[in-house]
Formats: structure tokens, C-alpha cells, sequence
């Protein structure tokens, strides 16, 4: 059985563009959830999809915005960058959309900001 | 607000010596409470979970996490670990729709 995917596993933007990163869930899995791992901070939640609705965001501001496909797969947009926005992106789906639910998560990718 | 704390950083350690990981979280509400693994070169992967039932958890390759709600704590023990126990651990808390991961823990075991 796959994975979850995500591509690209690097992305380099520079400051004031646009970043698309996208994620593949596990087959059967309705939940996609997004986080930003940045150097020293942990995973910080950024946002909660489940059968195409947004659940929950994180203390991110709106220029981190995203979507859910009807095939469950998701992208994540990332307006106007900054340089404070390199970091690893992860994504994670679950079978369910329940806070009980065990995340698999992809292998990332990697924002660099110049 | 809600956080979860993993006090060390870097968690140097004998093989077949113990290990305790320790994670703090703050929440007035009930929880849901996990430790992921990050192995060298591979996904955030879950070793174990509270849900609810009995306090202490165990992993199938020899981990346990007890909940203690009166410290708001759930530390992660092996009373003897291996050199394939060497990875990056998380801590997280599940709370309302909301995902709190600590900063991780570097676990290595030094032969």
C-alpha cells in the first residue's frame, strides 16, 4: 500500500511569490492535515481537511490557504512568501476525521525562501 | 492556550541502559495524547497513543507512556534501549479539532 506523497521535495521561491505544494493521502483516507516544521519550532498545525471542507486552521495567517480534491488529495498555497516561511512542510492523512485518528505522514517538502 | 513540552532536547544514552523522554502538555479540557518516531531518513511515524482506559500504553518494540492527568503528563520510558532506538521523538496532543506537537527529543544511544 502507498504511502502519503508530496511533491515537490524541494521548492526554492524568492520573497513576494507563490509557493503550491501538494499531497497524495493514503488510499481510503478522507483526512489531510498540513504542518510546517521549521528549524527549532517542532510541527506547528497549519491546516485540517476532511471530504473537501477545511475542519480547523492553526495560528497561521491567511495567506496559508488551501484546498481538498474529490480524490482527497490536497494542495497547500503559500501567498506573498517570506522568509520566515522556509521550512519543511508535512503532510499527514488518516482514515477518519477524528481527533483519535492515527496521522500518517509524507516525507515532506522543503521550502527555501530567498 | 494549549502547548505541549518536551523538556530535553538531546537524550544521550547507553545501549541497554533506561530511557524516560518527558512530555508536559497544558489543557483544562480532556485530551488525546501520542508520541510519533522519526526515524534517520524516514516519516514522523506513531509509536503509541492515549485514547482513553488504562493509563499505560505500550508500543510493540518495547516503549510505554503512562497519562498522569494530575501532572498533565504523558513521559515516554524503555527500561532498555537498543541501537535502532536512535530517532527524533514527538510528542503531540489532540484537543478539540486542534494538533499541538512538542519540539521533539533526539534520542541516541551510544554503543
Amino acid at each position: 500500500e502507498a504511502g502519503v506523497t508530496q511533491s515537490p521535495t524541494h521548492l526554492i521561491k524568492t520573497r513576494g511569490q507563490q509557493a503550491t505544494l501538494r499531497c497524495s493521502p493514503i488510499s481510503g483516507h478522507t483526512s489531510v492535515y498540513w504542518y510546517q516544521q521549521a528549524l527549532g519550532l517542532g510541527l506547528q498545525f497549519l491546516l485540517w481537511y476532511d471530504e473537501g471542507e477545511e475542519r480547523n486552521r492553526g495560528n497561521f495567517p491567511p495567506r496559508f490557504s488551501g484546498r481538498q480534491f474529490p480524490n482527497y488529495s490536497s494542495e497547500l498555497n503559500v501567498n506573498a512568501l517570506e522568509l520566515e516561511d522556509s521550512a519543511l512542510y508535512l503532510c499527514a492523512s488518516s482514515l477518519g476525521a477524528w481527533g483519535t485518528d492515527t496521522q500518517y505522514f509524507g516525507p515532506g517538502t522543503r521550502l527555501t525562501v530567498l | 492556550a494549549q502547548s505541549v513540552t518536551q523538556l530535553d532536547s538531546q537524550v544521550p544514552v547507553f545501549e541497554e541502559a533506561p530511557v524516560e523522554l518527558r512530555c508536559n502538555y497544558s489543557s483544562s479540557v480532556s485530551v488525546y495524547l501520542f508520541w510519533y518516531v522519526q526515524y534517520p531518513n524516514q516519516g514522523l511515524q506513531l509509536l503509541l497513543k492515549y485514547l482513553s482506559g488504562s493509563t499505560l500504553v505500550e508500543s510493540i518494540n518495547g516503549f510505554e507512556a503512562e497519562f498522569n492527568k494530575s501532572q498533565t503528563s504523558f513521559h515516554l520510558r524503555k527500561p532498555s534501549v537498543h541501537i535502532s532506538d536512535t530517532a527524533e521523538y514527538f510528542c503531540a496532543v489532540s484537543v478539540g479539532n486542534q494538533f499541538y506537537f512538542g519540539t521533539g527529543t533526539s534520542l541516541t544511544v551510544i554503543p
